[in-house]
């Protein structure tokens, strides 16, 4: 398996532009979450997915973040406009079902490192 | 809510020295357990977890953790840590019921081992 596939890996903008931060979960994983991580505050969850429904979305910092998930193979995350406190490192993961091996084990992408100037 | 703390958020050491890096968590119920490890410019993997059973797990690269209920505790050890290891470690804690829930991450402990 390929595992998590995040892209673009690094992404430089300007303020106020439109970000899209796309993740493809490992085939099979029916939990989808999106993670930021920065030196101040660590690694934050964002949002989270089961079947493609947003489950908890309590960590979405403000309106100008929003994430989808159209279909098990494809999740989104966008911030619209981009401000320069939104620089960080955005892990999307995936994990399978519970019970099951491997349950709650999250699988991490590699990340995209997002600089707004 | 479970959290999750870790004290130490820089260790260094030498190469071959043993290393204990702690973790404790807030939770009144049953719960799983995590570490999970970020080298230098690469993304978290699972190093080890704790669902039920042995309270002492054993990981890979030769991590072991230990799980302590009546300390809250997790702690992750290696008898001898190589420069290798130099990498960020992240402590997880999940309640254990039916169904998903939430994971929450502790805030990390980097550990740099000089050759």
């Amino acid at each position: 398996d390929a595992g998590v596939i995040q892209s673009p890996r690094h992404e430089v903008t300007e303020m106020g532009q439109e970000v899209t931060l796309r993740c493809k979960p490992i085939s099979g994983h029916d939990y989808l979450f999106w993670y930021r991580q920065t030196m101040m505050r660590g690694l934050e969850l964002l949002i989270y997915f089961n079947n493609n429904v947003p489950i908890d979305d309590s960590g979405m910092p403000e309106d100008r973040f929003s994430a989808k998930m159209p279909n098990a193979s494809f999740s989104t995350l966008k911030i619209q406009p981009s401000e320069p406190r939104d620089s960080a490192v955005y892990f999307c993961a995936s994990s399978p079902s519970f019970p099951g091996q491997g349950a709650r084990t999250q699988y991490f992408g590699p990340g995209t490192r997002l600089t707004v100037l | 809510a479970q959290s999750v703390s870790q004290h130490n958020h820089h260790v260094i050491l030498s190469e071959a020295a043993s290393l204990e890096l702690g973790c404790n968590y807030s939770y009144g119920g049953t719960v799983n357990l995590f570490w999970y490890v970020q080298y230098p410019g690469q993304h978290l993997q699972l190093l080890l977890k704790y669902f039920s059973g042995d309270p002492l797990v054993k990981g890979i690269k030769g991590f072991e953790a230990e799980f302590i209920k009546s300390k809250f505790s997790f702690n992750l050890r290696k008898p001898s840590v190589q420069w290798s290891d130099t990498a960020e470690y992240f402590c997880a804690v999940s309640p254990y019921s039916g169904g998903y829930q939430k994971v929450t991450f502790g805030t990390g402990t980097k550990l740099q081992v000089i050759p």
